[in-house]
């Protein structure tokens, strides 16, 4: 496999399930994001992960957990969600982070888990 | 106002014909900028990237970035049924690497 891969790619459940995203990237990078896609809203940034630890938490509910193991997978742990957490969830990788910005880097991305919280 | 900002559309052209898409971001110190395509239910595919004033063609895309404007656009020409999609802008914000996403504006090309 090459790029970025997401499973699942659909996921249906109810507010009371507790499910698992998992992303894997095989570039050899060492950021990896977590995006969630509304419609009609531009893409948010949830999670930055750096060298494994977490760099960027942009006010997620905690209803959102992320892990990150190791620099080539990435969790998004899911529980008690609501309807309006229905979107697609991106996960996305980039050779490196800066907390100082400025680099060149281009993120790549999965093709994304369609979740949908009845 | 919006961090970055784009017309939802959509835009529609001919085939054969010059799109514009255009974008405006409001971080005057901003670096990077993105061209992303999203074709409707898949995930977003890098197009261009841009860092200095000025044009950067890439085959039918050129992205022109102009910095004391505050605008970066996306030209595809000789446009095809093909590039019918949905083209998000974005920009990294001034001493950050985090990427701020337009809304992306919807085009389509028809026969």
């Amino acid at each position: 496999e090459t790029g970025v891969t997401q499973t699942p790619r659909h996921l249906v459940m109810g507010m009371t399930n507790k499910k698992s995203l998992k992303c894997e990237q095989h570039l050899g990078h060492n950021a990896m994001y977590w995006y969630k896609q509304s419609a009609k809203k531009p893409l948010e940034l949830m999670f930055v992960y750096s060298l494994e630890e977490r760099v960027e938490n942009n006010s997620v509910p905690s209803r959102f957990s992320p892990e990150c193991p190791n620099s080539s997978h990435l969790f998004l742990h899911l529980h008690t969600l609501q309807p309006e957490d229905s979107a697609l969830y991106l996960c996305a990788s980039s050779q490196e982070w800066s907390l100082a910005g400025g680099s060149t880097d281009t993120q790549y991305f999965g093709p994304g888990t369609r979740l949908t919280v009845l | 106002q919006k961090e970055v900002e784009q017309n939802s559309g959509p835009l529609s052209v001919p085939e054969g014909a010059i799109a514009s898409l255009n974008c405006t971001y409001s971080d005057r110190g901003s670096q990077s900028f993105f061209w992303y395509r999203q074709y409707s239910g898949k995930s977003p595919e890098l197009i261009m990237s841009i860092y200095s004033n000025g044009d950067k063609e890439d085959g039918r895309f050129t992205a022109q970035l102009n910095k004391a404007s505050q605008y970066v656009s996306l030209l595809i020409r000789d446009s095809q049924p093909s590039d019918s999609a949905t083209y998000l802008c974005a920009v990294k914000g001034h001493n950050t690497d985090k990427l701020i996403f337009g809304t992306g504006t919807r085009l389509q090309v028809f026969p």
